[in-house]
């Protein structure tokens, strides 16, 4: 498989459940991110994480928690959420090289909160 | 904050017709990504810009960056139905750091 891959496709939970996202890198990249992506809204930068060490989570409700356990590989655990935290996930990687930031998509997780 | 304040929102013209997209921003970009996605598809990377005044081109794409590194544009020529997407740019500042996105142009292309 190349490139980003992301697993499952499609997740309905309800507000009591815990449901984690999957994101796999096949591209040797050094740095991973979540994002969350809702309408009429811009993609929203959730976690970096960078040579397996998160570097921001730009205030994150503490309802979603990432886990990242190497470098191809990207978790969020979600747990009691809100029905406004119905979105797209997006996962992304990229490889940090002076002067050049390229993040390469997966194809995202549409998740709706019942 | 950085903001990217992409315009026009919403573009809805004939195939075979030019348009031109448009990315600004108060703040200087280290770089600028332009994306295109698909519904209930991610993101897919059409090109980088990094220095100021550059200018790509990708078939019948022109993608050009400001001499300040502030802004950028999308030219598209003889649009395509093939075209049509949601063209999304995106401003890095270095490092690690995530992307800052613009909420994106809507383009549809009609036969």
């Amino acid at each position: 498989e190349t490139g980003v891959t992301q697993t499952p496709r499609h997740l309905v939970m309800g507000m009591t459940n815990k449901k984690s996202l999957k994101c796999e890198q096949h591209l040797g990249h050094n740095a991973m991110y979540w994002y969350k992506q809702s309408a009429k809204k811009p993609l929203e930068l959730m976690f970096v994480y960078s040579l397996e060490e998160r570097v921001e989570n730009n205030s994150v409700p503490s309802r979603f928690s990432p886990e990242c356990p190497n470098s191809s590989h990207l978790f969020l655990h979600l747990h009691t959420l809100q029905p406004e935290d119905s979105a797209l996930y997006l996962c992304a990687s990229s490889q940090v090289l002076q002067g050049r930031y390229e993040q390469y998509f997966g194809p995202g997780t549409r998740l709706t909160v019942t | 904050t950085q903001l990217l304040e992409q315009s026009p929102q919403f573009l809805s013209i004939q195939e075979g017709e030019n348009l031109t997209v448009y990315c600004n921003s108060s703040s200087v970009f280290s770089s600028l990504q332009w994306y295109r996605q698909e519904p209930g598809e991610g993101p897919v990377l059409l090109v980088t810009v990094v220095t100021g005044g550059e200018v790509k081109k990708l078939k019948r794409l022109t993608f050009q960056f400001g001499d300040a590194r502030k802004d950028s544009s999308l030219h598209i020529t003889a649009a395509q139905p093939g075209d049509t997407g949601l063209y999304l740019c995106a401003g890095s500042g270095g490092g690690a750091d995530g992307l800052t996105f613009g909420k994106g142009t809507h383009l549809i292309i009609q036969p």
